[in-house]
Parts: structure tokens; C-alpha cells; sequence
């Protein structure tokens, strides 16, 4: 079945360090990928997406590239901020039916001054 | 849009209460997700609906959970009685099949923190 698997624990940085979250995932077919991010006490929000192969999502200076060759989705930023400070999840939704998603444990990230 | 509204936006109950968790999804979706977040199990999808049928439930923890969508614009879902155990961030989502642009995206509330003594 369509999974998702994000790199274990939690990321410290400080600020305007280059931060990457590592994103993998098992699917069949052609599923879009997505990233979302949870701040501190609020519900999730879609950072962005990507619905093909070689697609670069971006969005608020974070980016990743859909690469079907390697089924990764790495979320990156070159110069973070401690608003950044969040939890991060990668989810997939197949290509046919259902809108479901599958998603990653999430990262919490934390950045500090 | 509003977005999606859910209600209470924090319930403090006693154990063996019943509680009932709303959630108004955006107009025009069609789906819409119940799901559970704890810091033990992360989150969970509890149960989804689409045109207000539901269509998998499996994730449901146990018959103490119910969940109902009477029409396109309402949700709930309820746990009689209540332990401490379910004391979690529920949230409920939805999405539409039918906004090519939108490709299986999905929509969160701001979530119910639910408090069992």
C-alpha cells in the first residue's frame, strides 16, 4: 500500500542554517506529494505540493522536487528563521479514488536565535 | 471561505461523559477526515466520509467512537463514555474530488483539544 517514510527526531538549527527534511515514499501509480506544516497549537496547512515527476513545489522560501527515480520528496530552505519553528509532514494521495493521504510521523523542527 | 470550523475548540470532560466534537467542512467538498493526534501515537485517521457516506472506519479505536454526517455542511463525531485515554488534539479535514487543481489536497480545522479526567 501507499506509505510514507520521514527521517527519526527531531531537528535543532540555528538561525539562517540550511535546513532538509528527508522524505521517501511507496506508492503505485503516480501520486501527488505533499508537504504540510503544523505550528505550535494549530491545525495543519499545506506549505506545498507537487502532482509529477520532476514537479518543484515551493512555497515561503521552502522547496522540494518530486523525484520518482529515487520516491523522494525532500523538503528544504536555505536560511531558516525561528518563525520556521514548527512540525513537518510528508503525505502522498494516490492517483485514483479516495482523496485519502498518507502521511509521515512529522518532524519537529526548532530553531533557534 | 471560512475554511474548516470545528467546535469546541477545547473540552475538559470526567471520565464515563459523553462528548460530541463538530465540524463544519469548506463548501463544495465532498470528503471529510476525522483524525486523532498524540504526542505516543502521532496522528491517526479516525474515519472518512465522502458525500456524507462513510467509507472506512477502521480506524475508529472502539464501538465507544461514533461518528455521523447528516448533510454536506456538518460532522460529528462522539465517544460515550470517555476515558483519559482519549485525550488527544482531534481534527477533523476535508477535500474535493472534483477541483482538478486542488489534486486530493486537504483542508484542516483548527483542531478540538479534548481534556478526560
Amino acid at each position: 500500500g501507499n506509505s510514507v517514510t520521514q527521517m527519526e527526531g527531531p531537528v535543532t538549527l540555528s538561525e539562517e542554517a540550511f535546513l532538509t527534511i528527508n522524505c521517501t515514499y511507496t506508492a503505485t501509480g503516480y501520486p501527488s506529494l505533499f508537504w504540510y506544516v503544523q505550528y505550535p497549537g494549530e491545525g495543519l496547512q499545506l506549505l506545498l505540493k507537487a502532482t509529477k515527476a520532476d514537479d518543484k513545489g515551493s512555497n515561503k522560501g521552502f522547496e522540494a522536487t518530486y523525484r520518482k527515480e529515487t520516491t523522494s520528496f525532500h523538503l528544504e530552505k536555505g536560511s531558516v528563521q525561528v518563525s520556521d519553528s514548527a512540525v513537518y509532514f510528508c503525505a502522498l494521495s494516490a492517483t485514483y479514488g479516495n482523496n485519502r493521504l498518507a502521511f509521515g510521523k512529522g518532524n519537529q523542527v526548532v530553531v533557534i536565535p | 471561505d471560512a475554511g474548516v470550523i470545528q467546535s469546541p475548540r477545547h473540552e475538559v470532560t470526567e471520565m464515563g461523559q459523553e462528548v460530541t466534537l463538530r465540524c463544519k467542512p469548506i463548501s463544495g467538498h465532498d470528503y471529510l477526515f476525522w483524525y486523532r493526534q498524540t504526542m505516543m501515537r502521532g496522528l491517526e485517521l479516525l474515519i472518512y466520509f465522502n458525500n456524507n457516506v462513510p467509507i472506512d472506519d477502521s480506524g475508529m479505536p472502539e464501538d465507544r467512537f461514533s461518528a455521523k454526517m447528516p448533510n454536506a455542511s456538518f460532522s460529528t463525531l462522539k465517544i460515550q463514555p470517555s476515558e483519559p485515554r482519549d485525550s488527544a488534539v482531534y481534527f477533523c479535514a476535508s477535500s474535493s474530488s472534483r477541483l482538478a487543481g486542488e489534486a486530493g489536497e486537504q483542508f484542516f480545522g483548527p483542531g478540538t483539544r479534548l481534556t478526560v479526567l
